[in-house]
């Protein structure tokens, strides 16, 4: 049992490049989410979903896209980045309306 | 959600008992108090949750006194293991999502 995982670990880019970050959950969790956490900072939710095929805006959604085509995957864009967008990005996941949220270990993103 | 309010930091030694008090003035109803831990270059971690009174589990204990308007997270008998950052939220936890709020936490040091 796996639990959250998430690809890639780190990753380098270029401003106005994009990329997916793709997390991974086995524990059939209904909700997932995506937070960013800026150094010396608390976690801010971008993007989350109560279920396959749905997603929500969180506190700071701008400049990303997400996807929930499987349970089990939930998938952050970046369609043009920035470097604003320099942080830690974690996903989590819940069962239901749990106020326990699993999280993955986190993608360490650079843009340059 | 509910605003709260930590101290930035907080120092220890091994062996001695750890409260960490959050303020949240606005606490609602419906809000539930919740504390997670992060370790450097980790996701955060779901310790304890509570309602109201004390709750008590194989790592913590949550005491919530009776306006709910602060709370305060024992550990104790702290080891250098316990060297964490600890963040207090306050939301109601629902169908719509459980967003979690996070503020800057407190930064546990436990020092041998």
């Amino acid at each position: 049992n796996a639990g959250v995982t998430q690809t890639p670990k780190f990753r380098v880019l270029k401003t106005g490049q994009s990329m997916t970050l793709l997390c991974a959950q086995d524990m059939n969790h209904e909700y997932m989410y995506w937070y960013r956490q800026d150094p010396g900072m608390g976690l801010r939710l971008i993007h989350y979903s109560v279920g396959e095929g749905t997603t929500a805006k969180g506190e700071v959604p701008d400049g990303y896209n997400v996807s929930r085509l499987k349970k089990q995957n939930f998938l952050l864009g970046l369609e043009s980045a920035a470097p604003s967008q320099t942080s830690v990005y974690f996903c989590a996941s819940a069962e239901g309306a749990s106020i326990e949220q699993y999280f993955g270990p986190g993608t360490r993103l650079t843009v340059t | 959600l509910a605003k709260t309010t930590q101290p930035i930091s907080m120092d220890s030694y091994e062996g001695q008992e750890v409260n960490i008090t959050c303020s949240h003035n606005n606490i609602a109803t419906n809000d539930y108090i919740t504390w997670y831990q992060q370790f450097p270059s980790q996701g955060p971690r779901f310790i304890i949750q509570g309602y109201k009174t004390k709750v008590t589990n194989e790592v913590a204990s949550l005491f919530i006194p009776a306006d709910r308007k602060s709370s305060t997270l024992s550990l104790p008998r702290v080891s250098l293991s316990d060297t964490a950052v600890y963040y207090c939220l306050v939301g109601v936890y629902n169908n719509a999502g459980n967003m979690l709020t996070f503020g800057g936490g407190t930064r546990l040091m436990v020092k041998p």
